[in-house]
């Protein structure tokens, strides 16, 4: 089984909202990673979870929180978003030998199509 | 360091004619590289990998990618196109030898096929 599982499919919510998307696999992949791909672009990186810790933050602003409150399972939780946010949230997994990750393949899944108004 | 360039921005194709998408790539480390569909509204699905085992690599869907070293590139093509092909592709490269490293994303293809 090489399924990744995301809810909501779809959000809407305004800019003093409070939400999460939630991301679950049961590969035993210990790494973990979101992604947020606006429309005709790649997939951008946004954090690596290793063993349940962040690993890799790229410079995300902090009106996005990750949690990874188990190795299957990685929360975004939104607040206060703007407009600009809006986009498809992808979340991916992988095997992870204590912190090397190097040509592990990444499942993705369908991701959360987020409209921010 | 990595990157990848995908050559095309579109490419378009008659139904049972071959497919050729074409990427190039640059690492400082041994690279694996990976082809990733995306189906409109969709998440990534991967297609094909290569980690040095055999440069000629098959993936799902009749898709195959051959790693050609000496011209950096790991073009994507399959024999004969199907509608169900049209999608988004990303030719990905990961390389760092050490670390969680990035994966780094071409900039996508998009497969028009032509009834």
């Amino acid at each position: 089984d090489t399924e990744v599982t995301q809810t909501p499919k779809h959000l809407v919510m305004g800019m003093t909202n409070k939400k999460s998307l939630k991301c679950e696999q049961h590969m035993g992949h210990r790494a973990m990673y979101w992604y947020k791909q606006k429309a005709k672009k790649p997939p951008e990186l946004m954090f690596v979870y290793s063993y349940e810790k962040l690993s890799i933050n790229e410079s995300v602003p902090s009106r996005f929180s990750p949690e990874c409150p188990n190795s299957s399972l990685l929360n975004l939780h939104l607040h206060a978003l703007q407009p600009e946010d809006s986009a498809l949230y992808l979340c991916a997994s992988s095997q992870d030998r204590w912190g090397r990750t190097q040509g592990k393949t990444q499942y993705f899944g369908p991701g959360t199509r987020l409209l921010v108004l | 360091a990595q990157s990848v360039t995908q050559l095309d921005s579109h490419v378009s194709v008659s139904e049972g004619t071959p497919v050729l998408l074409r990427c190039n790539y640059s690492s400082s480390y041994s690279p694996s590289l990976f082809w990733y569909v995306q189906h409109p509204n969709k998440g990534l699905q991967l297609l094909l990998k290569y980690t040095s085992a055999a440069t000629l690599v098959k993936g799902i869907n009749g898709f195959e990618a051959e790693f050609k070293k000496s011209e950096t590139s790991f073009h994507l093509t399959k024999p004969s196109a199907h509608m169900s092909d049209a999608a988004e592709y990303f030719c990905v490269v990961s390389g760092s030898n050490f670390g969680n490293e990035k994966l780094t994303f071409g900039t996508g293809t998009r497969l028009t096929i032509i009834p």
